[in-house]
């Protein structure tokens, strides 16, 4: 039982580049969040996901892009990177029941120059 | 929005003192409120679940109260350790579950 894996764990991007953060669950959880953690802010949520085939905005969605196709499978979408989304990026899954919490990966380092 | 408020930002104390970190929330609609611990550079450890219905949860040396109404939660940790040096974390969640964390309180525990 892996739990929530994030790759890669570090990534340096240029500015412009595109790439893909992966999150996979094996926990058959319905629920797959998104967030990001920057130095004074706390972390912050992206984008969400309640079942496959659904996704809606956090916080702070603007240059992100979501879709949970699968159960186990919510890729984070980075579009255009820009130095502002230099940041750590969690995912997160549950269960949809409310006595269940967030189990997190362990998180992407992303550097964007 | 939810807004979430931790207290104190940052503790230094001796090992085996009893500690209480608190965090407070502006939206008494909650599912339910985790407490996270993180190591430097790491991810986040889930603590204690506590439900929206509970008035607290116990485990090991800490326990965690909440206070829907007044939209007050407390970490209590007793005895404390240096293995215990870490940032808390809490989070109360809301519409489809979805967390709001707080900046945390750091804490060092020293020998």
């Amino acid at each position: 039982n892996a739990g929530v894996t994030q790759t890669p764990k570090f990534q340096v991007l240029k500015t412009g580049q595109s790439m893909t953060l992966q999150c996979a669950q094996d926990m058959n959880h319905e629920y797959m969040s998104w967030y990001r953690q920057d130095p004074g802010m706390g972390l912050r949520l992206i984008h969400y996901s309640v079942g496959a085939g659904i996704t809606d905005q956090g916080e702070v969605p603007n240059g992100y892009n979501v879709s949970r196709s699968t159960t186990e499978d919510f890729p984070l979408r980075l579009l255009s990177a820009a130095p502002s989304q230099t940041s750590v990026y969690f995912c997160a899954s549950s269960y949809s029941r409310a006595n269940y919490g967030y189990t997190f990966g362990s998180g992407t380092r992303l550097t964007v120059v | 929005k939810q807004e979430v408020t931790q207290i104190p930002a940052a503790l230094s104390v001796p090992e085996g003192e009893n500690l209480v970190l608190n965090c407070s929330f502006t939206d008494s609609a909650i599912y339910n409120l985790q407490w996270f611990r993180q190591d430097p550079g790491k991810g986040l450890t889930s603590l204690l679940l506590i439900q929206s219905s509970q008035r607290e949860q116990t485990s090991g040396r800490l326990n965690a109260s909440l206070d829907k109404s007044s939209g007050r939660s407390t970490l209590y940790i007793a005895a404390s350790q240096p293995g215990d040096s870490a940032t808390y974390l809490c989070a109360p969640s809301g519409g489809y579950s979805t967390l709001t964390f707080g900046k945390g309180t750091m804490l060092l525990v020293s020998p």
